[in-house]
């Protein structure tokens, strides 16, 4: 039962053109959000995150927007460069007790065309 | 130093063999967090400290996975009598607080054969 869902397993994006990345959750009790971007052999690193008291999220040239009610989060990059290609993962987790740690989608590998 | 450290990176185990992965956080993080990454994946929770507490272990897959944080700084994830399905990524992230704002290390690849 996955709880965060990326659908789109990879996606190919002209450089200079916006990417935007998608992902849905199930569980209600999820109130941040957060984005990493993993190149190969190397450790997720964070982009950006979003809190549930929020509906966007903006830093240079990512912006996250989250859509509570369609329980729906998705990541804007614009303009697209060659450096962001990798895989993105959307992850999600409780603030208030609950559960520890990051819940994860499976990621979206974006590849970014010159 | 400045990020969390992982070693080894790579790790090949003959099936039954017993390994031992470690990470060292970034000093004076309190937290710590263990997942395991399977190919195709997105990491997936194993275990959490804080300090050298152990304070949730739900998401070890079986009693043959130990981890453990003696002095509340480095932490020790333990696989005994390795098997296949054990073969992932394995990786550690640290913060200062329990919630948001981890840092992961690049992770120890396993292979059991």
């Amino acid at each position: 039962d996955q709880q965060v869902k990326q659908n789109s397993p990879s996606l190919s994006v002209q450089e200079g053109r916006i990417s935007i990345l998608n992902c849905d959750y199930t569980n209600s009790m999820f109130d941040y959000f957060l984005w990493y971007k993993k190149y190969p052999a190397e450790g997720p690193t964070f982009l950006i995150s979003i809190s549930s008291i929020k509906d966007k999220n903006e830093d240079g040239r990512f912006t996250v927007f989250l859509n509570k009610s369609a329980k729906h989060l998705s990541l804007h990059i614009v303009p697209s460069q060659p450096g962001d290609s990798a895989v993105y993962f959307c992850a999600a987790e409780q603030s208030g007790g609950g559960a520890d740690g990051l819940t994860f989608g499976k990621g979206t590998h974006l590849i970014i065309q010159p | 130093g400045a990020g969390v450290s992982q070693s080894p990176r790579y790790k090949v185990a003959k099936r039954g063999q017993d390994v031992a992965l470690r990470c060292d956080p970034i000093s004076g993080h309190v937290s710590l967090f263990w997942y395991q990454q399977a190919l195709g994946q997105g990491p997936e929770f194993l275990t959490y400290f804080q300090n050298e507490a152990q304070l949730d272990k739900s998401g070890l897959p079986s009693d043959r996975f130990f981890a453990e944080r003696p002095e509340g700084s480095v932490s020790t994830l333990k696989i005994q009598r390795t098997q296949q399905e054990d073969s992932a990524v394995y990786l550690c992230a640290s913060s200062t607080s329990g919630k948001g704002g981890y840092t992961f290390g690049s992770g120890t690849r396993l292979t059991v054969v």
